[in-house]
């Protein structure tokens, strides 16, 4: 079992739909990380939580400690948020290494 | 500000070669972190480099290896290469060697061996 679960693997949704990604781990961590990967292979850093939630825009990130879950959702999404979603997670006591979920592809269309 | 910085963005090698990947990261930033990112195993952990000590380092044969200069930038480098070595490398900086910091990223540097 991997460390760091995602899902789903694949989502379609048409313009203006509201997601869920979910992600849920097995280890203490110091902090969740949401990140997005467009096809040219750029990663670009979303969030990183400890506790609660946060919001950016149309992106919230909410994380639940106790049940070592947390989910990112995208209101009125748009084509351009077409990518991939990664979770990842810094364990306690390693430092700044990240443990990665295995991504969710996300499809939008118009 | 810049970000992180990787070069070269594509590279060809063949088997045996050796090859060597460098990261300038965010003016400041002095941690710097190497990924590899592969269809079949995802985004694993290479190394983590911090004042010029690395202070992890993940489940990699010996081939591949890393320093860091006294400026923070990076180098990696890989020896012997294998057709399994094709990937896309990432780099990433942040602040300090915390758990609790952001990273951010380069556009990585994508290796192909023939």
């Amino acid at each position: 079992k991997n460390e760091v679960e995602q899902s789903p693997q694949n989502l379609t949704a048409q313009e203006g739909e509201f997601i869920t990604i979910n992600c849920s781990y097995s280890v203490g961590i110091s902090a969740l990380h949401w990140l997005q990967q467009h096809p040219g292979g750029g990663i670009v850093s979303l969030f990183m939580l400890s506790s609660g939630k946060k919001k950016h825009g149309r992106l919230i990130a909410t994380i639940n400690i106790q049940e070592k879950h947390s989910s990112l959702h995208i209101t009125a999404s748009h084509p351009r948020d077409s990518a991939v979603y990664i979770c990842a997670v810094t364990d306690t006591g390693t430092a700044s290494k990240l443990t990665f979920g295995t991504g969710t592809r996300l499809q939008v269309t118009l | 500000k810049a970000g992180v910085t990787q070069t070269p963005r594509y590279l060809i090698k063949t088997r045996g070669q050796q090859v060597t990947l460098s990261c300038s990261p965010i003016s400041g930033h002095r941690s710097v972190s190497w990924y590899q990112q592969t269809p079949g195993q995802g985004l694993q952990f290479l190394f983590e480099y911090f004042s010029e000590t690395q202070r992890n380092k993940g489940n990699f044969p010996g081939r591949f290896s890393g320093r860091q200069f006294s400026n923070s930038r990076s180098e990696m480098n890989v020896s012997t290469l294998e057709l399994g070595d094709s990937a896309l490398y990432l780099c990433a900086s942040s602040f300090g060697p915390y758990s609790n910091q952001p990273q951010h990223f380069g556009d990585g540097t994508r290796l192909s061996i023939l």
